[in-house]
């Protein structure tokens, strides 16, 4: 069984730009979730969608945003970036909406370098 | 903010038991616990979760104590491999709109 998969795994963008970050979840898994994590801030969540719906949503600023396609498959898009979004962007599946049974399953992350 | 506090690093001799404690003295009633992993440049792993008994599977065990303020994951043989960052999470059972909330964790380091 496939996990998640994130693309692109290692990108480097520069200030002003946009970028957009793609996730799989494991077949069958309806709910994915993004987290930011940096050294300073550690994991933060960002947002979480089930069947095509933001369901949550963390304490990030509009240009974070996100959206999830019928097959479930979810993109995230971070508009005019600074320097401190340089983070590693984290994707994380579950069966159930926030992974009810408290199991995710994370991907490898999308390692993103503003400069 | 995370609701537990865990000691910021530990070491453990290959082969020997990891024991890795989590205090969340605020816990309420239906709060689980939930332990997951971070291995360096990967994605966390989750471990293993709890409500009040003693759980353990293929990879650890959790000791819940009876007041359920504090846990401990307990690796039985640590290995090189299990070189990470643990993190112990609450967080209500069922609440599919409670995101998992992740403080800083305990770095482990098991050394040969």
């Amino acid at each position: 069984k496939a996990g998640v998969t994130q693309t692109p795994r290692y990108l480097i963008k520069t200030r002003g730009q946009q970028v957009t970050l793609s996730c799989s979840p494991i077949s069958g898994h309806r709910s994915v979730s993004w987290y930011q994590q940096t050294p300073g801030q550690g994991l933060q969540f960002l947002f979480e969608y089930f069947s095509e719906t933001q369901r949550n949503k963390g304490n990030f600023p509009g240009r974070f945003s996100g959206r999830q396609f019928s097959n479930s498959r979810s993109e995230m898009n971070v508009s005019t970036l600074e320097l401190g979004d340089s983070a590693l962007y984290l994707c994380a599946s579950s069966v159930a909406q926030g992974g009810t049974a408290g199991e995710l399953f994370f991907g490898e992350g999308s390692r993103l370098t503003v400069l | 903010d995370a609701k537990t506090t865990q000691p910021p690093s530990m070491d453990c001799a290959e082969g020997r038991a990891a024991n890795l404690p989590c205090n969340h003295s605020t816990i309420s009633g239906n709060e689980y616990v939930y332990w997951y992993r971070q291995i360096h440049s990967q994605g966390p792993q989750y471990i293993i979760h709890g409500l009040k008994n003693n759980e353990t599977n293929e990879m650890a065990s959790l000791i819940i104590t009876e007041d359920r303020k504090s846990s401990t994951l307990i690796l039985p043989h640590a290995t090189l491999r299990d070189t990470a960052v643990y993190y112990c999470i609450v967080r209500p059972w069922g609440s599919g709109n409670t995101p998992l909330v992740f403080g800083k964790g305990t770095r482990l380091s098991v050394i040969a």
